[in-house]
């Protein structure tokens, strides 16, 4: 079973185009993440939602917007791609956000996007 | 702003070799540090996870450390074999459980 799915694993479009990452997680999380890990392997967190309720965003371009219909959906709609959006992206869930005991995240298997 | 450094970035040892990855980190008000595996073109793995009030984890032949005092945290997989080969990233939970990564430790066993 999967725990925390994205679809689709490969996106491949031109510059200008609008596209969305979907990301389920089938865990009873509270909270869900998407990351950006970029060409040199860096990850990089960009948002967070809890309970359907963004919680972190980080310096990340508004054309990036994140939307939660539910706790067990985040996904990502980016408008404008450019070439530097190129990633794989990431989701990830938790059970909690913070305090003591914190939870460990879990990760999807990522969506490789590529703009040309 | 949390900076999390992995040392070596790249490492190839022989078959049954114990593997030591350092990692350490600038920001000790952490809630957790969470060890990942992660293989070419794949996902995240959870290793382990040690809470702030921690000082080891261990599962099989993996154990993980954590000095909050000195920001530095040293996975440990003893007896290596070719598929622990991988890259291993390290990453500290702060406000709002966000996740601050390491670049990883890539790491190669040679049979």
């Amino acid at each position: 079973d999967t725990a925390v799915s994205q679809t689709p694993k490969y996106l491949v479009t031109q510059m200008g185009n609008d596209k969305s990452i979907k990301c389920e997680q089938n865990l009873g999380h509270d909270t869900m993440y998407w990351y950006k890990q970029d060409s040199k392997k860096f990850l990089k967190i960009m948002f967070s939602y809890n309970n359907k309720e963004l919680i972190i965003n980080e310096t990340v371009p508004n054309r990036f917007s994140p939307k939660s219909p539910d706790k067990a959906h985040l996904n990502l709609h980016i408008n404008s791609l450019e070439l530097g959006d190129s990633a794989v992206y990431f989701c990830a869930s938790s059970q909690d956000l913070e305090g003591f005991p914190s939870y460990e995240q879990y990760f999807g298997p990522g969506t490789r996007l590529t703009v040309t | 702003k949390q900076e999390v450094t992995q040392i070596p970035a790249a490492l190839s040892v022989p078959e049954g070799e114990n593997l030591v990855l350092n990692c350490s980190f600038t920001d000790s008000a952490i809630y957790n540090l969470q060890w990942f595996r992660q293989d070419p073109g794949k996902g995240l793995t959870s290793l382990l996870l040690i809470q702030s009030s921690q000082r080891e984890q261990t599962s099989g032949r993996l154990n993980a450390s954590l000095d909050k005092s000195s920001g530095r945290s040293t996975l440990y997989i003893a007896a290596s074999q070719p598929g622990d080969s991988a890259t291993y990233l390290c990453a500290c939970a702060g406000g709002n459980n966000r996740l601050a990564f390491g670049k990883g430790n890539q790491v190669v066993v040679i049979p």
